[in-house]
């Protein structure tokens, strides 16, 4: 059972803007660890997408965007387009469990 | 290029055993901490385990501790896992993952190798 918590899915047309929450407590996200971001495109192994809450990796789009705030985290998606159809998971580092890392429940982006 | 290639899938009986390797490339691999990352079917992302550099370290999930050992060679560029007591609910697909940062994170994944328990 994951400690931090995603809507399960979100959809937006071409375009649009998409935002993915990502919902901790005051062990992980709120005790200022950080938090990073990962996508899963069908089929194929996650790929880190935001790293250090806010921090994009080289060849990851502008139109990613990530941040954080108290016991919470957001990951944005501005100009969606249909490649970025995929699943995406937040993760952070857990104070109070012997889990130490951990991830979100996931969040199935659709483009409309 | 960093390039991550699991090994050792298979389908074990539960109370079986099975290594699975993750063999390294395109980075320093002794510079660098590793882990291991499950994800049942259909389901999401579950850490699993971690070692550092040197080998010296290691962290595991309470679902694994006492079952799963994780180690390095660093003169072969190679990672393992070693699971044994394997229980029905680690079916997965197991990724191995180049770790950075610290409280650490995941910047480079393999593509996965399936591990099925079950009778």
């Amino acid at each position: 059972q994951s400690v931090l918590t995603q809507p399960p899915s979100v959809s937006g047309a071409p375009g649009q803007r998409v935002t993915i929450s990502c919902t901790g407590s005051s062990s992980n996200i709120g005790a200022g660890y950080d938090v990073h971001w990962y996508q899963q495109l069908p089929g194929t192994a996650p790929k880190l997408l935001i790293y250090g809450n806010s921090n994009r990796p080289s060849g990851v789009p502008d139109r990613f965007s990530g941040s954080k705030s108290g016991t919470s985290a957001s990951l944005a998606i501005t100009g969606l387009q249909a490649e970025d159809e995929a699943d995406y998971y937040c993760q952070s580092y857990d104070s109070a469990l012997s889990a130490y890392y951990v991830f979100g429940t996931g969040t199935k982006v659709t483009v409309l | 290029e960093v390039q991550l290639l699991e090994s050792g899938r298979g389908l074990v009986q539960p109370g079986g055993s099975l290594r699975l390797s993750c063999a390294a490339s395109g980075f320093t691999f002794s510079n660098y901490a590793m882990s291991w990352v499950r994800q049942a079917p259909g389901k999401g992302l579950e850490w699993v385990s971690s070692i550092s550099g040197s080998g010296g370290t290691t962290y595991y999930a309470d679902s694994v501790k006492g079952r799963f050992t994780i180690s390095r060679d660093n003169s072969k560029n190679t990672l393992y896992l070693q699971m044994s007591f394997l229980r029905a609910e680690d079916t997965a697909l197991y990724y191995c993952a180049k770790t950075v940062g610290y409280p650490w994170w995941f910047d480079h994944w393999g593509q996965g190798t399936l591990v099925t328990v079950s009778s």
